[in-house]
């Protein structure tokens, strides 16, 4: 069975603050993948970054970093100098091809409100 | 390059209604979810499909039946709406199923039945 925990229900922030927003898997597969989403106010989940389970690489893009540390099965997620575009539900999501099709099970999401 | 799109944005439904919600996408992609968003409870996969002509139940398939006659299309339909599925409707599409491909959500459906 796979799950997804994100602990953190609403976080608020003030602007040029940086954020981690955290996210913990459960799975039994050897091979799978992880996803962040951005879901604006405007309501359409967008993609954000994927990471598989055998790359354990750190990636920075831009503001945006992940950490995925496969010991603690987290992938963390951390917005540098946040801005309040930045706010926006995000989800994590993890992934994985098992009895012939994709399942993808998400995390409840995290609510960012980044105040000016 | 439309991309996903859902019809309608907003509908309301009386119990016992039914009605179609239609999802497109132009990415060619094989494969199509249909998932329901609530307060605290994330997104839940309703039916999936695989390709044309082929569906699969999801998470919580309950009152719901898809179709996918066209590559392009997957419809998800409500024969009696019920209060309980009051929710946010998002279609997904994905390039393929192994698992590493993200997928491409639309703006998504607010239903609320009464």
């Amino acid at each position: 069975a796979q799950k997804v925990t994100q602990a953190q229900t609403e976080i608020s922030v003030v602007e040029k603050e940086d954020v981690t927003l955290d996210c913990v898997y459960e799975t039994r597969d050897t091979t799978y993948y992880l996803f962040w989403y951005k879901q604006p106010p405007s309501g359409e989940l967008v993609f954000l970054i994927r990471r598989n389970s055998f790359d354990e690489q750190n990636e920075i893009s831009g503001r945006y970093s992940w950490n995925f540390q496969k010991s603690t099965s987290s992938f963390n997620f951390t917005i540098t100098a946040s801005q309040v575009v930045d706010s926006a539900v995000y989800f994590c999501a993890l992934s994985a091809y098992s009895g012939g099709y994709q399942k993808v099970t998400f995390g409840t999401g995290t609510k960012l409100q980044v105040i000016p | 390059n439309a991309g996903v799109t859902q019809t309608p944005k907003f509908r309301v439904l009386k119990t016992g209604q039914s009605m179609t919600l239609l999802c497109a996408q132009d990415m060619n992609h094989e494969y199509m979810y249909w998932y329901r968003q609530d307060p605290g409870m994330g997104l839940r996969l309703i039916h999936y499909s695989v390709g044309e002509g082929t569906t699969a139940k999801g998470e919580v398939p309950d009152g719901y039946n898809v179709s996918r006659l066209k590559k392009q299309n997957f419809l998800l339909g409500l024969e009696s709406a019920a209060p309980s599925q009051t929710s946010v409707y998002f279609c997904a599409s994905s390039y393929s199923n192994r698992g590493r491909n993200e997928q491409f959500f639309g703006p998504g459906t607010r239903l609320t039945v009464l």
